[in-house]
C-alpha cells in the first residue's frame, strides 16, 4: 500500500529566502508525482506535474524534482515570497490510478 | 463560469439531516472525483466516477451516497452522517484517455462540512 509521507509538516522563512520541501513514497510504481497548493480554507491548486519517466519539472520560482529509485521527491522555491505562505501537498499516483497525498507541508514566509 | 465550482461552500447539519453537496465542472473532463479532507489527516479519495460510471468506492460508509448524472455534475448525497464525518470535501475533475487518467486534477473550492 502506497503511503506518502512530508518532512517537515511546517517551516517558517523569512522572505527572499530558497527553500525546499520534501516528499516520500513508500511504493516506486508510480505514474506520476505531482505539488500542489493548498491555501485556508480552500481547494488545491495544481503546481508541477512529474511522470514517472521524468526527472524534474519547473515553472517560474517553482522546480520539483523526482527520483523514483529512492523514492523521493522535492519541491524547490526560490527567492521566497510572502504570497507563497499556504499548504504545499505531494501525490503520488499509484498502479490504480489513485493520487495519494502526503499530509502537507505548512509554510510561512514572513515580510 | 470556469473551472470546477462546489455548493454549497458551507453547510451545517445535524445527524438526522438529509443533504446534498454538488459540484460542477466547466472543463469538458470526463473524470470526476469526491475527496474528504479531516483536520490532520492527509486527503483521502472517496468516489471516482469516469464516463458518468463509478469505478471507485474507496470503502466510504453508505451514509455517503454519490451520484453522476452526467460528465459535468457530481453529487454527494449525504444523511445520518457522524460528527466525525465533519470535513472538507472536495471535487475534483481531470480527463481520462481510455483505461488510464494520469493527467493533473482539477479541484474546486471544496465544501465545509459541520455534524453536529
Amino acid at each position: 500500500k502506497q503511503e506518502v509521507t512530508q518532512i517537515p509538516a511546517a517551516l517558517s522563512v523569512p522572505e527572499g529566502e530558497n527553500l525546499v520541501l520534501n516528499c516520500s513514497f513508500t511504493d516506486s510504481a508510480i505514474y506520476n508525482l505531482q505539488w500542489f497548493r493548498q491555501d485556508p480554507g480552500k481547494g488545491l491548486t495544481s503546481l508541477l506535474l512529474i511522470q514517472s519517466s521524468q526527472r524534474e519539472q519547473t515553472s517560474g520560482r517553482l522546480n520539483a524534482s523526482l527520483d523514483k529509485s529512492s523514492g523521493r521527491s522535492t519541491l524547490y522555491i526560490a527567492a521566497s515570497q510572502p504570497g507563497d505562505s499556504a499548504t504545499y501537498l505531494c501525490a503520488a499516483m499509484d498502479s490504480s490510478y489513485k493520487l495519494i497525498f502526503g499530509s502537507g507541508t505548512r509554510l510561512l514566509v514572513r515580510p | 463560469e470556469t473551472g470546477v465550482t462546489q455548493t454549497p461552500r458551507h453547510l451545517v447539519m445535524g445527524m438526522t439531516n438529509k443533504k446534498s453537496l454538488k459540484c460542477e465542472q466547466h472543463l469538458g473532463h470526463n473524470a470526476m472525483y469526491w475527496y474528504k479532507q479531516s483536520a490532520k489527516k492527509p486527503l483521502e479519495l472517496m468516489f471516482v466516477y469516469n464516463f458518468k460510471e463509478q469505478t471507485e468506492n474507496n470503502s466510504v460508509p453508505s451514509r455517503f451516497s454519490p451520484e453522476c448524472p452526467n460528465s459535468s455534475h457530481l453529487f454527494l448525497h449525504l444523511h445520518t452522517l457522524q460528527p466525525e464525518d465533519s470535513a472538507l470535501y472536495l471535487c475534483a475533475s481531470s480527463i481520462r484517455r481510455g483505461t488510464t487518467s494520469t493527467d493533473t486534477q482539477y479541484f474546486g473550492p471544496g465544501t465545509r462540512l459541520t455534524v453536529l
